[in-house]
């Protein structure tokens, strides 16, 4: 266990649907992410969360809507979306630090493996 | 952007042999992480060298580092039906604080044969 908790671990959705899919980590981290990973690609940064408050938006379409609502929690919403959204989403956490001697080690859950049918 | 990218893509070994993973990368950088990532599941962060470090060794793991090739190699010895996995290398930027971004590689899956 990493500590880094995702629900639900597999989920079938139509494109008309709304769901959500859960994130919770129990280290004490401010920073949240969350990923896509697609068979035979790199996997894609989506969002980036410090300390509660969204830093980053990697052009992520707005079918996909990130809420934070504390560092423990993050959620990812879904609606309308397309079957080439079909994807593993990971999320992950980290303990925020400046300057050469932040680390930046990201701890991640297990995934929330997606079809949109 | 920044990109890693490992080679080789797919690696398949008998358990026993030593098995070396390649990681070039573009920009400057903090320092360079390895993670692996068993199929289906999340990432597992598995050692980290800073930009000023060339080497570094953890168990079975050993990673070097050449900034002046922007590059990077992990090492498994005696590699073992477990090792098998995907392996990835990420990069995280200089000049920034972090909570930010890490820049992950393609991958390379790698096959440890009984």
């Amino acid at each position: 266990e990493t500590g880094v908790t995702q629900t639900p671990r597999h989920l079938v959705m139509g494109m008309t649907n709304k769901k959500s899919l859960k994130c919770e980590q129990h280290l004490g981290h401010n920073a949240m992410y969350w990923y896509k990973q697609s068979a035979k690609k790199p996997l894609e940064l989506m969002f980036v969360y410090n300390f509660k408050e969204q830093t980053e938006n990697n052009s992520v379409p707005s079918r996909f809507s990130p809420e934070c609502p504390n560092s423990s929690h993050l959620f990812l919403h879904l609606h309308t979306l397309q079957p080439e959204d079909s994807a593993l989403y990971l999320c992950a956490s980290s303990q925020p630090g400046t300057g050469a001697l932040a680390k930046n080690i990201q701890y991640f859950g297990a995934g929330t493996r997606l079809s949109v049918l | 952007s920044q990109q890693g990218e490992e080679d080789p893509q797919a690696l398949s070994i008998q358990e026993g042999e030593n098995a070396t993973m390649n990681c070039s990368y573009k920009t400057s950088i903090n320092n360079l992480q390895w993670y692996r990532q068993n199929s289906g599941r999340g990432l597992v962060h598995l050692i980290l060298i800073r930009s000023n470090e060339r080497e570094k060794h953890s168990g079975r793991l050993r990673v070097t580092l050449d900034t002046s090739k922007k590059s990077s190699s992990l090492l498994i010895t005696a590699s073992r039906a477990a090792d098998t996995a995907s392996y990835f290398c990420a990069t995280a930027r200089g000049g920034e604080t972090s909570g930010s971004r890490l820049t992950f590689g393609e991958g390379t899956q790698l096959t440890v044969n009984p």
